[in-house]
């Protein structure tokens, strides 16, 4: 199992450049989750998915977009970035309420 | 919503002494769970300790325990017999779950997070 995996660990946009951050996980996991980052702020709940085709937002979903075609990944669109998306990105995954939330390496991403 | 606030941005240690890290929470919920995970400098979030609100008795994994007042909406982690390893950001996370399709499945709220630091 390679649990939950992100691409890239890092990396530098110019303002209003678009990107695709990367999630996928190997467990069969139904519900995933992206988080950000902030310096004292702790981590940030942007969208999370419950299975294939059902998406919904969290705390923080502007400027970001997300779907779920298949149960394994879950990426995380920035159509437009801007400095306030300088953060670092979390994926997360579980099968279910009762059991740990598995996090991913994370992404550090700059936008200047 | 329910809120989670860490009101220490910093601690520290000696080495083989005990240290609390302090939490506080907000919620009108009567069942829920509670979190400590340790981020250390590689970024990875590791789950340290995790405490059901219905159970009474106070969660302990080896050095780390916790000291649960559900009245008083305060979970705090004392980590034990600090070693130079322990040494990262700890955030302290709330978790409401929420049904959808017959199934139950929970968000995390987290708090700001405690950087502590373990002196030799």
């Amino acid at each position: 199992n390679a649990g939950v995996t992100q691409t890239p660990k890092f990396q530098v946009l110019k303002t209003g450049q678009s990107m695709t951050l990367q999630c996928a996980q190997d467990m069969n996991h139904e519900y995933m989750s992206w988080y950000r980052q902030d310096p004292g702020m702790g981590l940030r709940l942007i969208h999370y998915s419950v299975g294939a085709g059902i998406t919904d937002q969290g705390e923080v979903p502007n400027g970001y977009n997300v779907s779920r075609s298949t149960t394994e990944d879950f990426p995380l669109r920035l159509l437009s970035a801007a400095p306030s998306q300088t953060s670092v990105y979390f994926c997360a995954s579980t099968p279910r309420a009762r059991y740990e939330q598995y996090f991913g390496p994370g992404t550090r991403l700059t936008v200047t | 919503a329910q809120t989670v606030t860490q009101s220490q941005p910093e601690m520290s240690v000696q080495e083989a002494e005990t240290v609390t890290l302090s939490c506080t929470y907000d919620t009108s919920e009567s069942d829920y769970y509670l979190f400590w995970y340790k981020q250390p400098p590689s970024r990875q979030m590791i789950l340290v300790i995790r405490q059901e609100a219905y159970k009474q008795q106070n969660a302990t994994e080896n050095r780390f325990s916790v000291n649960f007042q559900k009245a008083a909406k305060s979970f705090s982690l004392k980590i034990s017999d600090s070693q130079l390893g322990d040494a990262a950001m700890y955030f302290c996370a709330y978790r409401s779950d929420f049904n959808a399709g017959g199934t139950s499945y929970g968000k995390l709220t987290f708090g700001q997070g405690t950087i502590l630091t373990v002196h030799p």
